[in-house]
């Protein structure tokens, strides 16, 4: 099975540190890892995508990162703010279907 | 951006009775649909994916009968969870795919179903 895992379940950090979420899988590299982000009780938002050839994604303070060889990505927030807070999700493609992991909740702490 | 609404968000019913939920996108066209179920601080778990004008494909596991789905248009998939029992009470989250944005999913809001 194409597992991925999130290894942090809970991530607490001082407003405006760098967050960095682990994401790894395993079996074979998907085309995709995706970052979405979900707050209590809502559905979860697309963030960011990373294509299996690049390296490093940004997007404001956002930034991803996709390493075939160990099979993971990292996701980073930087200058974090309170807002920031939330469960991040990374999702991986097998073709048409998506699968996702447990999250990892953030909490920044003012 | 694209955007997806799911109606009711929040629906409590008796057991044995029939929820819909409606899952909508507002302003693309949807050939795939995505149906989830999460529960407390657990990660999503999709049950079935959702074809335009097709039936749905069910994840191993998942009791087809027990939960309907119909996408018979490009913009709208319906989940029916039949003879609802307590254990069916969670939290259903839809997604479309659109396909002018490769292979990203846009969620709905989500809908809490409560069984009592």
């Amino acid at each position: 099975s194409q597992k991925i895992e999130q290894n942090s379940e809970a991530l607490n950090i001082q407003e405006g540190k760098t967050a960095t979420l682990t994401c790894n899988y395993t079996n074979y590299s998907p085309a995709y890892l995706q970052w979405y982000r979900q707050d209590p009780g809502r559905g979860p938002v697309f963030l960011l995508l990373i294509r299996e050839n690049e390296k490093e994604k940004r997007k404001e303070r956002l930034k991803v990162t996709f390493d075939t060889t160990l099979k993971q990505s990292l996701f980073h927030i930087t200058a974090s703010q309170p807002a920031d807070s939330a469960t991040y999700l990374c999702a991986r493609d097998t073709g048409n279907q998506f699968y996702f992991g447990t999250g990892t909740s953030l909490t920044v702490i003012p | 951006g694209a955007v997806v609404s799911q109606h009711p968000s929040r629906v409590i019913c008796k057991s044995g009775t029939s929820v819909k939920i409606e899952c909508r996108s507002l302003d693309f066209q949807a050939t795939t649909m995505f149906w989830y179920r999460q529960f407390p601080k657990k990660s999503l778990m999709l049950m079935a994916t959702s074809n335009e004008g097709s039936k749905a494909t069910y994840e191993q596991g998942v009791e087809k009968d027990k939960f309907l789905i119909n996408h018979a248009s490009l913009t709208l998939s319906t989940l029916t969870v039949t003879s609802a029992h307590p254990e069916d009470s969670s939290f259903y989250i839809c997604s479309a795919m659109d396909y002018q944005s490769p292979y990203t999913q846009y969620f709905g809001p989500g809908t809490r179903l409560t069984v009592l």
